[in-house]
């Protein structure tokens, strides 16, 4: 049973970069695409994008110019880094993975806070 | 990028039959997810690919998917099934997945 954890810091100043990382245990990243998504206080879901084992990635356009995905496959971790920050990318942020070839999400991390505020 | 739209909120009584759509230009050309989300919680698929129900997903879930609405039905609601719903697509032309706003479903 594959298991997902987020980290980083739960606290990062406007105009600075948020950077989390996502652990995978139980599994391989080969074979994946490894995605992230995040939901605002009070509001819906949001695919940032995702990035495949082989360093391929896609985001949302909206957020595109801000976004970098990588994996590390040493370590069986990937990464999102989103530069620079307002007080509207303040979210509960999700990694998650899919299958290749599929287009859902079966494994999800618990989810890690992010206030952006000076 | 492919909208998808969701009513905000739903409410039935128990024993009653939910139903949750999802709306968006040809949908029942796409391959539709849903998922159900507690506060606080990461999101917990319940039906993949329009009307698969993945193990361990109660028979009382099911779901549909034609023309420009995908829907997602509850028999027999229960209390516990108050959450959030999230329906998801993957928008083939730009390789992007989207998710709709979401509905809240209250059970009376």
């Amino acid at each position: 049973q594959v298991q997902l954890q987020e980290s980083g810091p739960g606290l990062v100043r406007p105009s600075e970069t948020l950077s989390l990382t996502c652990t995978v245990s139980g599994g391989s990243l080969r074979s994946y695409y490894w995605s992230w998504i995040r939901q605002p206080p009070g509001k819906g879901l949001e695919w940032i994008g995702d990035v495949h084992y082989t360093g391929s990635a896609k985001s949302t356009p909206s957020l595109k110019s801000r976004v970098t995905m990588s994996v590390d496959m040493s370590v069986n971790q990937f990464s999102l880094k989103l530069s620079p920050v307002t007080a509207a990318d303040t979210a509960l942020y999700f990694c998650a993975r899919r299958s290749g070839g599929e287009s859902y999400y079966r494994d999800w991390g618990q989810g890690t806070l992010v206030i952006v505020s000076a | 990028s492919f909208v998808v739209t969701q009513t905000p909120s739903v409410s039935v009584a128990p024993g009653d039959t939910a139903t949750i759509t999802c709306g968006g230009n040809n949908i029942g050309s796409k391959n539709v997810h849903w998922y159900q989300q507690e506060p606080g919680q990461a999101p917990v698929l319940v039906i993949y690919y329009d009307s698969g129900r993945p193990s361990g997903i109660p028979e009382r879930f099911s779901g549909s998917n034609s023309g420009n609405t995908a829907t997602l039905t509850i028999n027999r609601v229960e209390a516990g099934d108050e959450a959030d719903y999230y329906c998801q697509v993957w928008d083939s032309s730009t390789d992007l997945g989207v998710f709709g706003g979401g509905t809240k479903l209250t059970v009376l």
